[in-house]
């Protein structure tokens, strides 16, 4: 079992509409995650951090852990076609500053 | 203020020989980690440092080494360079305030190619 999970993909949207990304991970005690965005050929690009169980809104963008579950979420509202790239999930499992797992990436494709 | 920044942004090397790569933080942070990206293994953790000292490693060999310096830039440093060590080698930094809800920001990366 990989550490993180994710569904590679590729998931295809219409411009509007909401993309649902999903990820599951293997550490209980982990207590940071992330969802970065990479486009090709450049680096990952931080889009939200989340620490407690519940939800986090910034923008379009909501993101859901649910630590009991092991289960972290990212939703995109209003899907763009500027938002088609791949979406990384990570899990910082480093009892004292970073060990960051990243899953392997869901590549989304919002179509005009 | 400046961000991560990595060099060389490109390098070719051919098998067995030994690489160097550097990364600066941003500004004022102490935390600077070390990735390695690869089509087939997607991104993997390498190292972690935070004031000098490697706090954190990942399950790579120890071909694969690097170092902090004072003033907190970083460098990596693979050794018998091996053809499947072509890679995208990225380096992200953190400031790492109290409380441990911290982000790390990525740099361009360096592209190596062993050949």
């Amino acid at each position: 079992q990989k550490e993180v999970e994710q569904n590679s993909g590729p998931l295809s949207v219409p411009e509007g509409a909401i993309a649902s990304l999903n990820c599951t991970y293997s550490d209980r005690v982990s207590q940071s995650f992330f969802w970065y965005r990479q486009y090709s050929g450049k680096s990952p690009e931080l889009i939200m951090s989340i620490y407690s169980n519940g939800d986090k809104e910034d923008g379009r963008f909501t993101a859901q852990l649910n630590k009991a579950s092991q289960y972290v979420s990212l939703l995109i509202r209003d899907s763009q076609p500027s938002d088609s790239a791949t979406y990384l999930c990570a899990v910082n499992m480093g009892t004292g500053g970073f060990k960051t797992i990243f899953g392997a990436g869901t590549r989304l494709f919002v179509k005009a | 203020k400046a961000g991560v920044t990595q060099t060389p942004r490109y390098l070719i090397k051919t098998r067995g020989q030994q690489v160097t790569l550097s990364c600066s933080p941003i500004s004022g942070h102490r935390s600077v980690s070390w990735y390695q990206q690869t089509p087939g293994q997607g991104l993997q953790f390498l190292f972690e440092y935070f004031s000098e000292t490697q706090r954190n490693k990942g399950n790579f060999p120890g071909r694969f080494s690097g170092r902090q310096f004072s003033n907190s830039r970083s460098e990596m440093n693979v050794s018998t360079l091996e053809l499947g060590d072509s890679a995208l080698y990225l380096c992200a930094s953190s400031l790492m305030r109290a409380g441990g809800q911290e982000t790390q920001y990525f740099g361009p990366g360096t592209r190596l190619l062993v050949l």
